[in-house]
């Protein structure tokens, strides 16, 4: 099976700007979570989508956004850049419907805000 | 307080010691727990997954959770110069809500 897909893998973007990053589950996963990633603050979870819905939330702020489709891939977009947003966004899929399975990981995409 | 505490290293040891790494965690509901790998500038890598108390050994690898003190561990034997990278742990509860620690850097030295 192919695993997560994140693109793109790299990003420069400026203050103010907006951004839309894109995972592809492992197939037949329904789940997608997202998570950013920075040195200072580790792995922090930003929200999970299953079936197109939004299931979970972290402690974002409404800059930070997402949705999936039906066929489980899923976008995360983050408005208003600011140059605390520069990290690795990372995604990981589940099937999402059985308590306990685990999640994998995509390669990340990683963020640089100027 | 963070619900899953990791001491963030780094951990040096020399090719062939064993790697001791070790994580905490407060909630109660979390049942189900992991160890991830990550490379520099990589995505996590799930290494080891267990939801009982006890050890669970996968090769070089040792999982042991003890949920009566909430504390989990991994064991690396044999270590060599390609296990460095940071280890995650992580943990999960059964409504699929996930807390990761902040990671180990563990660098293994020829």
């Amino acid at each position: 099976k192919a695993g997560v897909t994140q693109t793109p893998r790299y990003l420069i973007k400026t203050r103010g700007q907006q951004v839309t990053l894109s995972c592809s589950p492992i197939s037949g996963h329904r789940s997608v979570s997202w998570y950013q990633q920075t040195p200072g603050q580790g792995l922090q979870f930003l929200f999970e989508y299953f079936s197109e819905t939004q299931r979970n939330k972290g402690n974002f702020p409404g800059r930070f956004s997402g949705r999936q489709f039906s066929n489980s891939r899923s976008e995360m977009n983050v408005s208003t850049l600011e140059l605390g947003d520069s990290a690795l966004y990372l995604c990981a899929s589940s099937s999402g419907d059985r308590a306990g399975e685990t999640q994998y990981f995509g390669p990340g995409t990683r963020l640089l805000v100027l | 307080q963070k619900e899953v505490e990791q001491d963030p290293g780094p951990l040096s040891v020399p090719e062939g010691a064993i790697v001791s790494l070790n994580c905490t965690y407060s909630n109660s509901a979390f049942q189900y727990f992991m160890w991830y790998r990550q490379y520099s500038r990589k995505g996590p890598e799930l290494l080891m997954y267990t939801y009982s108390s006890g050890n669970k050994e996968d090769g070089r690898f040792t999982a042991q959770v003890d949920k009566s003190s909430k504390y989990i561990s991994l064991f690396i034997r044999d270590s060599q110069p390609s296990d460095s990278a940071t280890y995650l742990c992580a943990n999960s509860d059964s409504w699929g809500k996930f807390q990761f620690g902040a990671g180990t850097q563990v660098v293994v030295t020829p």
